[in-house]
């Protein structure tokens, strides 16, 4: 069973900070996405990365692959209490299907004004 | 364009009963994904329906669940006799070609409730 580990679990930060999650798996994906999901709403896909070392910004937010396709980071800068909610990695092309998302449980992020 | 739509966005069932999800995908998306998202979990694939056909349904449960998308109107979940283990968010997902090749949408969920 492929696992994709995310920490910190729950990240509680004041207006201005910067902040990383992290996302680590034992496993090799074809690529990775990263999603924001508000409470009750369905997952919103934030950027997906493909290439090992791959590093693509949106904004204020920073995101890399790693080399072996196996790990993902997600740097904020100067953190805004819009960007409050739950960031979710999730691996494709795992187990020999190139559809199903393998996702990790997501860091909940609480930016406080 | 709407996007996937999902419905109800809260079922509340008694044990025993039957719960159907619906979910109508993005216009012109073919390929309709379920995922579950128990509380404090990660989501969980659970079956990758094409019109008419259930391409993969390793992450279903074998009993009391079922899914179909037929060729004419929106994918359904159904699960027969539910438990309070059934309880969870249930996300439909949607794509213009095979997920891994074109990006998938999400609904915003169904949060059933078993009692």
């Amino acid at each position: 069973t492929q696992l994709l580990e995310q920490s910190p679990q729950f990240l509680s930060i004041q207006e201005g900070e910067n902040l990383t999650v992290y996302c680590n798996s034992s496993s090799v994906f074809s690529s990775l996405q990263w999603y924001r999901q508000e409470p009750g709403e369905g997952p919103v896909l934030l950027v997906t990365v493909v290439t090992g070392g791959e590093v693509k910004k949106l904004k204020r937010l920073t995101f890399q692959f790693g080399d072996a396709r196996k790990d993902s980071s997600l740097h904020i800068t100067a953190a805004q209490p819009g960007d409050t909610g739950l960031y979710l990695c999730a691996g494709e092309g795992g187990g020999g299907s190139n559809y199903k998302l393998t996702f990790g449980k997501g860091t909940l992020l609480t930016v406080n004004p | 364009n709407a996007g996937v739509m999902q419905n109800p966005r809260h079922l509340v069932r008694r044990r025993g009963q039957e719960a159907r999800l619906r979910c109508s995908p993005m216009k012109g998306h073919s390929h309709v994904y379920w995922y579950r998202q128990l509380p404090e979990e990660g989501l969980k694939f659970m079956v990758y329906l094409q019109k008419e056909n259930i391409i993969d349904e390793s992450g279903m449960p074998k009993e009391r669940f079922s899914a179909e998308f037929p060729k004419e109107g929106p994918s359904i979940l159904r699960i027969q006799q539910v438990v309070r283990g059934d309880s969870a968010a249930y996300f439909c997902a949607s794509s213009l070609g095979t997920a891994g090749t074109t990006e998938a949408f999400f609904g915003q969920g169904t949060r059933l409730t078993v009692v």
